[in-house]
């Protein structure tokens, strides 16, 4: 099965600065790849996602890098704000069902 | 907007007994998944169903099993409970068979087996 890495498991950052959360993956039949967020207590909800044929996408404050030829894949937060506490979670799907998930990264944005 | 719900926000059950966590979703979708969520470990597939009756086992399938009767329901089931299946259970649908769809999770059963 699909196995995803992600690094690194907690992040701290001053408000208003960047933060970066790197996943690789094992299988290069993976072709879709989201990202989930989940704030303390809640459900984990789908903030953006990527499919294999696009290397970039963007929305607003938060954008995610595909590199298909080095298998790996990036969530990047610029601006980070108070709410953007929380743990994230990178996955990627194989086989069009099974999405496998990586192990988490806890942010803590710092005010 | 898509509701996921779970029968029970937190659940005590002793060991070896048979726990039955149920989920209902109410936009019609194809999909419905069982995750358990540990520190660490992310989130691990446990079963997941794309039809009624129908289901395929995940990374982690021992010691549970599963029922989809009704497109809306899928329950999973612990036959005989023990410790190491203390953890957060995620319920989650998504709508598309074979398509990328977003998962849609449930507020999730936190189980503790004494």
């Amino acid at each position: 099965g699909e196995n995803v890495e992600q690094h690194p498991s907690t992040l701290s950052v001053q408000e208003g600065d960047s933060a970066v959360i790197k996943c690789t993956y094992s299988d290069s039949a993976s072709n879709y790849f989201p990202w989930y967020k989940q704030e303390l207590g809640k459900r984990p909800q789908l903030i953006i996602d990527i499919r294999s044929n696009v290397g970039e996408k963007k929305d607003q404050r938060i954008a995610v890098t595909l590199n298909k030829t080095a298998k790996h894949f990036s969530l990047h937060i610029t601006e980070t704000q108070p709410e953007d506490s929380a743990v994230y979670f990178c996955a990627a799907l194989l086989n069009d069902y099974k999405l496998s998930f990586g192990a988490g990264t806890t942010v803590t944005v710092r005010a | 907007d898509v509701k996921v719900t779970q029968s029970s926000r937190y659940l005590v059950k002793r060991t070896g007994e048979k726990v039955f966590l149920e989920c209902v979703q109410d936009m019609d979708h194809e999909n419905m998944f069982w995750y358990r969520q540990d520190p660490g470990l992310g989130l691990r597939l446990i079963y997941f169903s794309y039809d009624v009756k129908m289901k395929e086992k995940g990374d982690i399938p021992e010691g549970y099993s599963v029922s989809r009767e009704k497109k809306e329901r899928f329950s999973l089931i612990l036959e005989s409970a023990s410790t190491n299946q203390t953890s957060m259970y995620l319920c989650a649908s998504s709508l598309y068979r074979n398509n990328n769809s977003p998962l849609h999770f449930g507020n999730g059963t936190r189980l503790t087996v004494t």
